[in-house]
C-alpha cells in the first residue's frame, strides 16, 4: 500500500524566515506528486504538481523539488498568512487515487 | 464558476444510524473522489467515481458506499455508524489524472 511520511510534523519559523519541509513516499508505481495546503476548517488547496525525479518547480515564494522517493518544499520569506498544514500527495497510476501524508503544520510567528 | 460544493456542512448522528453526504463537482470535472479526514490527520482515500462507476477503492469497509449520477454529482453513504466514523468527509473533483479540487467538507459527529 502507498505510504507518505512528512517531516517535520510541526514547524514554527519567524516571519521572514525560510520554512523547509519534506515528505518521503513508498509506492508500487509512481505517476506524480502534488503539494496541497489546508487552512483550518477548509478543504485542501492544490499548490503544485511534479512528475519526475529531479523536477523543480517555483511558484511565487514556493519552491519544490521532486527526489527519487520524496519531495522538499521551501517557502521563502514566510508570512503569518502562510500558516496552514501542508500535505504531500502521491498518485500511483495515471488517474488513480491520491494518497496523502499526515502533513506538516506550519505556524509563522509574527 | 462554482467550485466543489458539499452538503450538509455539519451533522450529528448516533451509533448504528446511516448517513448520506452529497457532492457537486466543479464544472467540467467528471471524476469525484471521497476522503475521510480525522482530526490532525491527512485525508484518507475512500473511493473514486468515474462515469458512474467506482473505479478505485481505499481500505474502507463495505459500510462505506457511494454513487455517481449522470450529472457527475456524487453521494457517500455510511451505514451502521461507529464512533470512529466521526471525521471531516471531503469530496474532491478533477479531470482525469489532474489536480484535485476539494470542497469544504461535511463534518460528521457520531455520538
Amino acid at each position: 500500500e502507498n505510504q507518505v511520511e512528512h517531516s517535520p510534523h510541526f514547524l514554527g519559523p519567524q516571519q521572514g524566515d525560510v520554512a523547509s519541509m519534506s515528505c518521503t513516499y513508498s509506492v508500487s508505481r509512481f505517476n506524480n506528486l502534488q503539494w496541497y495546503r489546508q487552512n483550518t476548517g477548509m478543504g485542501p488547496k492544490h499548490l503544485l504538481s511534479m512528475y519526475s525525479a529531479g523536477y523543480e518547480k517555483q511558484k511565487g515564494r514556493l519552491n519544490a523539488t521532486l527526489l527519487k522517493n520524496g519531495s522538499s518544499l521551501y517557502i521563502t520569506a514566510v508570512q503569518p498568512e502562510d500558516s496552514a498544514t501542508y500535505f504531500c500527495a502521491v498518485v500511483g497510476t495515471m488517474g488513480g487515487d491520491m494518497r496523502f501524508g499526515a502533513g506538516t503544520r506550519l505556524t509563522v510567528k509574527p | 464558476d462554482a467550485g466543489v460544493t458539499q452538503s450538509p456542512t455539519h451533522l450529528i448522528k448516533t451509533r448504528g444510524q446511516q448517513v448520506t453526504l452529497r457532492c457537486s463537482p466543479k464544472s467540467g470535472h467528471d471524476t469525484v473522489s471521497w476522503y475521510q479526514q480525522a482530526l490532525g490527520q491527512g485525508p484518507q482515500f475512500i473511493f473514486q467515481y468515474y462515469e458512474e462507476e467506482e473505479r478505485q477503492r481505499g481500505n474502507f469497509p463495505d459500510r462505506f458506499s457511494g454513487h455517481q449520477f449522470p450529472n457527475y454529482s456524487s453521494e457517500l453513504n455510511v451505514n451502521a455508524l461507529l464512533l470512529g466514523d466521526s471525521a471531516l468527509y471531503l469530496c474532491a473533483s478533477s479531470p482525469v489524472g489532474g489536480e484535485l479540487f476539494f470542497g469544504e467538507g461535511s463534518r460528521l459527529t457520531v455520538l
